[in-house]
């Protein structure tokens, strides 16, 4: 089945912890990407990659790191989590051009305490 | 103003009713253009594409309106499972690499 795969579902940790949430898909898609998502802000997107090695900022990026090493992996990194990074995170996938749709994880409830 | 404006409702209307949501966008060089849907907590997913000469997928009509910057969403005959928040998202580049989501329009479906 084609998906985008996220781990975890949940999360519930302390501030400063590092931590990492997995992304990955099995469609081959080139394009990745992770948005947060608060209410009454809608959708923001953190990074986005256009294929392996090739990264760039989104509207959000500030205490977040990611790396694309692999076309279907996308993890993204939070080297020292505070409390505003208390989010619904989602990644996405697409086959590169804008005229596709995307493909969603089922997302990421992260609880920073 | 946002790039992306939707009018984040909530509508409430009868079963079998027909709805109606609208949104707009600033950026004139828009290339891409998608109605998502997301149900509570789960992921946004793909409802259709808009394209220019409007398009159609059983109870669902989209139409987009370049000139004025703005595409519309309709559901006839609704069912109360298209209870749900809609997203309107725009794409900037011919490339995947800005896409910008509106803030939603939630739809709640009375019996």
């Amino acid at each position: 089945e084609a998906q985008v795969t996220q781990n975890p579902r949940y999360l519930i940790t302390v501030t400063g912890k590092k931590l990492t949430v997995t992304c990955s898909q099995n469609m081959n898609h080139e394009y990745m990407s992770w948005y947060r998502q608060d209410p009454g802000l809608g959708l923001r997107q953190i990074y986005y990659s256009m294929n392996v090695e090739v990264t760039d900022k989104g509207d959000v990026p500030e205490g977040y790191k990611v790396s694309r090493k692999e076309k279907r992996n996308f993890p993204l990194i939070l080297e020292s989590p505070s409390p505003n990074q208390t989010s619904l995170y989602f990644c996405a996938s697409s086959p590169g051009q804008s005229y596709y749709g995307y493909t969603f994880g089922s997302g990421t409830r992260l609880t920073v305490v | 103003r946002k790039e992306v404006e939707q009018d984040p409702g909530p509508f409430n209307v009868p079963e079998g009713a027909t709805v109606a949501f609208n949104c707009t966008y600033s950026n004139s060089a828009s290339q891409s253009f998608f109605w998502y849907r997301q149900d509570c907590r789960k992921e946004p997913k793909l409802l259709m594409s808009v394209y220019s000469s409007g398009n159609e997928d059983g109870r669902f009509t989209a139409q987009l309106n370049r000139a004025s910057q703005y595409i519309s969403l309709l559901i006839r005959d609704s069912k109360l499972s298209d209870s749900a928040t809609y997203l309107c998202v725009v794409t900037e580049y011919s490339s995947a690499s800005k896409i910008i989501f509106g803030s939603g329009t939630r739809l709640s479906i009375r019996p």
